[in-house]
């Protein structure tokens, strides 16, 4: 099965800063690849995802990026701000309806 | 509109014991999943349905665990016999029908603590 693996696991930025968090996968059939933001407490929720046919995709101060080749994924935030504190999760699915997560980054902006 | 709803939100049982977890997903979604979440790690897949039958229960444990779902629409998450190692967040996300194209919504979970 699809084993997804998740760095870092904890990030500590300063407010305004960028964060990145990696996400490799092992199955190349996998094509769609979903980032879920959990706050304390709360349920997941999906920030971004991207298919394979694409490279690239930006939603304000989030982007992630997709190298299929390399079979990586990464998230990029911009500008950070307290509110972005949280635990995020990397999936990935081969165009069916299990996702496979990684274990988690939890994120935490300094003010 | 409503989201998906779980109940309860806590549940603690002693080792042994029977347990259901329900889950209600968003009205119009065909598709149910359940995951389990350990406590510093990410969902882990249990079971999907779509509609009234099971279409991939392969990442149920072991066959203390089954999953009903008889109208297509409320599903029950049944444990038997829980053991101490079945304590995590258990949850339940729907979509609008299988497949990428479509977002799973999650629930809040139901956090099982088995003493």
């Amino acid at each position: 099965g699809e084993n997804v693996e998740q760095h870092p696991s904890t990030l500590s930025v300063q407010e305004g800063d960028s964060a990145v968090i990696k996400c490799t996968y092992s199955d190349s059939a996998s094509n769609y690849f979903p980032w879920y933001k959990q706050e304390l407490g709360k349920r997941p929720q999906l920030i971004i995802d991207i298919r394979s046919n694409v490279g690239e995709k930006k939603d304000q101060r989030i982007a992630v990026t997709l190298n299929k080749t390399a079979k990586h994924f990464s998230l990029h935030i911009t500008e950070t701000q307290p509110e972005d504190s949280a635990v995020y999760f990397c999936a990935a699915s081969g165009g069916d309806y299990k996702l496979s997560f990684g274990a988690g980054t939890t994120v935490t902006v300094r003010a | 509109g409503a989201g998906v709803s779980q109940t309860p939100s806590n549940k603690v049982t002693e080792k042994g014991k029977y347990v259901e977890l329900r889950c209600d997903p968003i009205s119009g979604h065909t598709a149910l999943y359940w995951y389990r979440q350990s406590l510093g790690q990410g969902p882990e897949f249990l079971i999907y349905f779509q509609g009234t039958g099971a279409a991939d229960d392969s990442g149920l444990p072991n066959d203390r665990f089954f999953a009903v779902r008889p109208e297509g629409s409320v599903s029950t998450l049944k444990i038997q016999r829980t053991e101490r190692g079945d304590s995590a967040v258990y949850l339940c996300a729907s979509s609008l029908a299988p497949g990428q194209g479509y977002e799973q919504y999650f629930g809040p979970g139901t956090r099982l603590t088995v003493t």
